[in-house]
């Protein structure tokens, strides 16, 4: 089945500094991927998303491109935040299905 | 736009009493909406499926009597954990689906943090 890995966190970093998150997947189909972050006691908010093949999604300074070949949608973002801390999910959906693939999560923190 | 309010945020109940969840879409119709439970630290784990106007699809390991789920129209959905112990003391949260022609999304409730004493 489906299925979305992402690196082993926790993150932590400091600010200013480059971030990359590792996504790959697992899809029979064409799937759409998405980032998620959620925040500490809150729920998820979509960060950005990309639905074919070399789309690049960005939001916030966060970036990540679809690559098929690779099937991999790294997030990355050129200079963190203290206010990016929270907890980024790399997820899949084939239209098919319907439902959401999340992966495991990674918590990220940003020291000043 | 695409604004999902999930209610309560918190509930602290007694152990063999049940508690509902609701999860309403504000300002679209999703005919598909999901739950979700969080470990601490954790990822979410998808509980089950919920279609407008039939039962819901439970995911392998979820009882369907213990948590109860009902889509009656196009815009709530509840979760009712029925006589809930300490441990389903968890944070969950709901999803709904919500499709533009050829595109589709997902928007998240806050999520309803769950103690059972």
């Amino acid at each position: 089945g489906d299925s979305v890995t992402q690196m082993e966190g926790p993150v932590t970093l400091s600010e200013e500094a480059f971030l990359t998150i590792n996504c790959t997947y697992t899809a029979t189909g064409y799937p759409s991927l998405f980032w998620y972050v959620q925040y500490p006691g809150e729920g998820l908010q979509l960060l950005l998303k990309a639905t074919k093949a070399d789309d690049k999604g960005s939001n916030k300074g966060f970036e990540a491109t679809y690559r098929k070949e690779t099937t991999s949608f790294h997030l990355e973002k050129g200079s963190v935040q203290v206010s990016d801390s929270a907890v980024y999910f790399c997820a899949l959906s084939d239209q098919g299905a319907q439902k959401l693939v999340f992966g495991q999560g990674t918590r990220l923190t940003i020291n000043p | 736009g695409a604004v999902v309010s999930q209610h309560p945020s918190w509930v602290i109940c007694k152990s063999g009493t049940s508690v509902k969840i609701e999860c309403r879409s504000l300002d679209f119709q999703a005919t598909t909406m999901f739950w979700y439970r969080q470990f601490p630290k954790q990822s979410l784990m998808l509980m089950a499926t919920s279609n407008e106007g039939s039962k819901a699809t439970y995911e392998q390991g979820v009882e369907k009597d213990k948590f109860l789920i009902n889509h009656a129209s196009l815009t709530l959905s509840t979760l009712t954990v029925t006589s809930a112990h300490p441990e389903d003391s968890s944070f969950y949260i709901c999803s709904a689906r919500r499709e533009t022609g050829l595109n589709y999304g997902y928007t998240f409730g806050s999520g309803t943090r769950l103690t059972v004493v």
